[in-house]
């Protein structure tokens, strides 16, 4: 069956440190990789996707990830992080048109 | 971009009563919306996906007549909590995708939050 497993829970980091949320996929065949975010009290944003071409992509907010087909995995990363990177990240995958499954998430917490 | 509005973004209604919840895009024809609930500190989970013109498919444990969605048009759907209880209070989320083939990154709706009282 088609899954995506996030395997941090929670993660707390203090501002200035840098992020790395692991995101791993079980899909036979074509892919599609997201991350989204949650703010609290706010609604899912897109930080980026990952359809083919260069497995390393930059998404908003200076995150990217890298999607290494040979370790099944798209780990989210970002080189600093802010007090305002404080959510609830998602990842989720889709294969072709179907719908997005989503990962059980991994709430990060930004320290001063 | 790719914009979907969700409309209420929250609701109460009393117990046994049924509630509407509408999704649309605004600037693209979506030929699926896909509907996910999500529990408070969990991840969301697909209910359901809708097909315009034809008839929703359900994930394994929704009940679709508690969870009614027509996918009248290629701009809206819309999920019907019918004889609604404490337990469906939720927060329920839609999504859209192009019928291109080309996908928008899953646009989402801002959410509506369910409560029955």
């Amino acid at each position: 069956a088609q899954s995506v497993s996030q395997h941090n829970h929670h993660v707390i980091l203090s501002e200035a440190a840098s992020l790395e949320l692991g995101c791993n996929y079980s899909y036979g065949g074509t892919v599609n990789l997201f991350w989204y975010v949650q703010y609290p009290g706010q609604h899912l944003q897109l930080l980026l996707k990952y359809f083919s071409g260069d497995p390393l992509v930059k998404g908003i907010k200076g995150f990217e990830a890298e999607f290494i087909k040979s370790k099944f995995s798209f780990n989210l990363r970002k080189p600093s992080v802010q007090w305002s990177d404080t959510a609830e990240y998602f990842c989720a995958g889709s294969s072709g048109n179907t719908p997005l499954v989503f990962g059980k998430g991994t709430r990060l917490s930004v320290i001063a | 971009g790719a914009v979907v509005s969700q409309h209420p973004s929250r609701v109460i209604c009393k117990s046994g009563t049924s509630v509407k919840i509408e999704c649309r895009s605004l600037d693209f024809q979506a030929t699926t919306m896909f509907w996910y609930r999500q529990f408070p500190k969990q991840s969301l989970m697909l209910m359901a996906t809708s097909n315009e013109g034809s008839k929703a498919t359900y994930e394994q444990g929704v009940e679709k007549d508690k969870f009614l969605i027509n996918h009248a048009s290629l701009t809206l759907s819309t999920l019907t909590v019918t004889s609604a209880h404490p337990e469906d209070s939720s927060f329920y989320i839609c999504s859209a995708s192009s019928p291109s083939g080309q996908i928008y990154g899953y646009t989402f709706g801002s959410g509506t939050r369910l409560t029955v009282v």
